[in-house]
């Protein structure tokens, strides 16, 4: 149980496009969702935290009008890099947090985003 | 400060070694300890939830244990295949009622045949 899915797994892009990826609760229905980057051999960074129906919660730096969260349902979460730039490569993974009296987090397996 | 530190770094162990890894903490109010286990290019895959002092959980050679101030992974017997990086990360309560995850930036293992 507790499974999150991602999609795509890797992508690869244009300098000035614009990529989504989804990221689904396949077993369970999730109030937040998280999104994490991360850089080759450091720990996660919080990106932003979305709970279904209300607007994401950005951190300090992240830039809400270059990454779109929507948290459209109890079990789909997406994030769009807009207008994206060779400095958003990374490795980019969700997160979703059942609710109630569970509070661990189940990751996605990540998204690997290169950008040309 | 709410603060999350693993430690070591890195660690390297012969085949049936047993050790332990660390995560200390300082937060104002622990709501709940996770280990993880993260594999190069996957995301991290759920081991372990803590919420209180004294309590213990096992699973295959991984067993957590939680204190008020640490935590350890203790790996008993290891094999190659629990070669990856060990994340820890708490829930902490904000002022407020909200709360927030803090990680650590995780201690790699290797365990060579």
């Amino acid at each position: 149980g507790a499974v999150v899915s991602q999609h795509p797994s890797r992508v690869i892009c244009k300098s000035g496009t614009s990529v989504k990826i989804e990221c689904r609760s396949l077993d369970f229905q999730a109030t937040t969702m998280f999104w994490y980057r991360q850089f080759p051999k450091q720990s996660l960074m919080l990106m932003a935290t979305s709970n279904e129906g209300s607007k994401a919660t950005y951190e300090q730096g992240v830039e809400k009008d270059k990454f779109l969260i929507n948290h459209a349902s109890l079990t789909l979460s997406t994030l769009t890099v807009t207008s994206a730039h060779p400095e958003d490569s990374s490795f980019y993974i969700c997160s979703a947090r059942p609710g109630g009296a569970v509070e661990t987090q189940y990751f996605g397996p990540g998204t690997r985003l290169l950008v040309l | 400060e709410d603060q999350v530190t693993q430690s070591p770094e890195a660690l390297r162990l012969q085949e049936g070694e047993s050790s332990s890894l660390n995560c200390s903490y300082t937060v104002s109010g622990l709501r709940g300890l996770f280990w993880y286990r993260q594999d190069p290019g996957k995301g991290p895959e759920f081991l372990f939830t803590l919420y209180s002092a004294g309590e213990e959980k096992e699973k295959e050679r991984l067993k957590a244990t939680l204190t008020k101030k640490e935590s350890f992974l203790h790996i008993t017997a290891p094999k190659p295949e629990d070669s990856a990086t060990y994340l820890c990360a708490v829930q902490a309560l904000l002022p407020g009622g909200t709360y927030k995850y803090i990680f650590g930036t995780g201690t790699r293992l290797k365990v060579l045949a």
